[in-house]
């Protein structure tokens, strides 16, 4: 089944204490995007990458690293977590005209509360 | 700045209504806009993309349509279902590279 997956779903962390998001599509599709979504807001882009070994930053990328050394994953890193971060995290990913002209297929969504 | 606003913020019909979903942007250069349907606790799925020369896109009783010249699009959805429940957003592709605006979102509640 062609799906964006997103592991862990639900997290609990505490300020300061490093983790790591994982995203991974099956759909051999170039573009990677990573949004947050908080209540009142739109989804906001934190990165996005248009090729391995290609990212660039989104609106919102303070705080955040993100890697991408194959096509298939789109690691999402928060080396320093505090509580300004806690909100549902979603990862997309697009064909290779990227955002622009296609449809971008979501993961599920990761909830992150850091205390 | 390169934004979308999106109205109402929420709606509450009954089941079997028609109702319409208001979207206005911002963003230039515009690309393309699309509406996402996203249930709750799930990510978006898209419904509908409209380029610049479109005016209207259907998708089964979703219709979607396109005012370039006052930056203006709306979703109209017929004979609302339960599970239209969801959040509505409006998506604009442009602004220059590869920027993708999202609205906040219309909350819509079906009721029986």
């Amino acid at each position: 089944e062609a799906q964006v997956t997103q592991n862990p779903r639900y997290l609990i962390t505490v300020t300061g204490k490093k983790l790591t998001v994982t995203c991974s599509q099956n759909m051999n599709h170039e573009y990677m995007s990573w949004y947050r979504q908080d209540p009142g807001l739109g989804l906001r882009q934190i990165y996005y990458s248009m090729n391995v070994e290609v990212t660039d930053k989104g609106d919102v990328p303070e705080g955040y690293k993100v890697s991408r050394k194959e096509k298939r994953n789109f690691p999402l890193i928060l080396e320093s977590p505090s509580p300004n971060q806690t909100s549902l995290y979603f990862c997309a990913s697009s064909p290779p005209s990227g955002a622009m002209y296609n449809e971008q297929f979501f993961g599920p969504g990761t909830r992150l509360t850091v205390l | 700045k390169n934004q979308v606003e999106q109205s109402p913020q929420s709606l509450i019909i009954l089941e079997g209504k028609n109702c319409t979903l208001q979207c206005n942007y911002t963003v230039s250069p515009f690309s393309n806009l699309r509406w996402y349907k996203q249930d709750t606790g799930r990510g978006p799925v898209s419904l509908t993309i409209m380029t610049f020369s479109e005016n209207t896109k259907s998708n089964g009783r979703y219709t979607a349509t396109l005012d370039a010249d006052t930056k203006q699009s709306s979703l109209h959805i017929t004979a609302s279902q339960l599970s239209d429940s969801a959040s509505y957003i409006c998506v604009v592709s442009g602004g220059g590279g590869f920027k993708t605006i999202f609205g906040a979102g219309t909350r819509l509640f079906v009721k029986a």
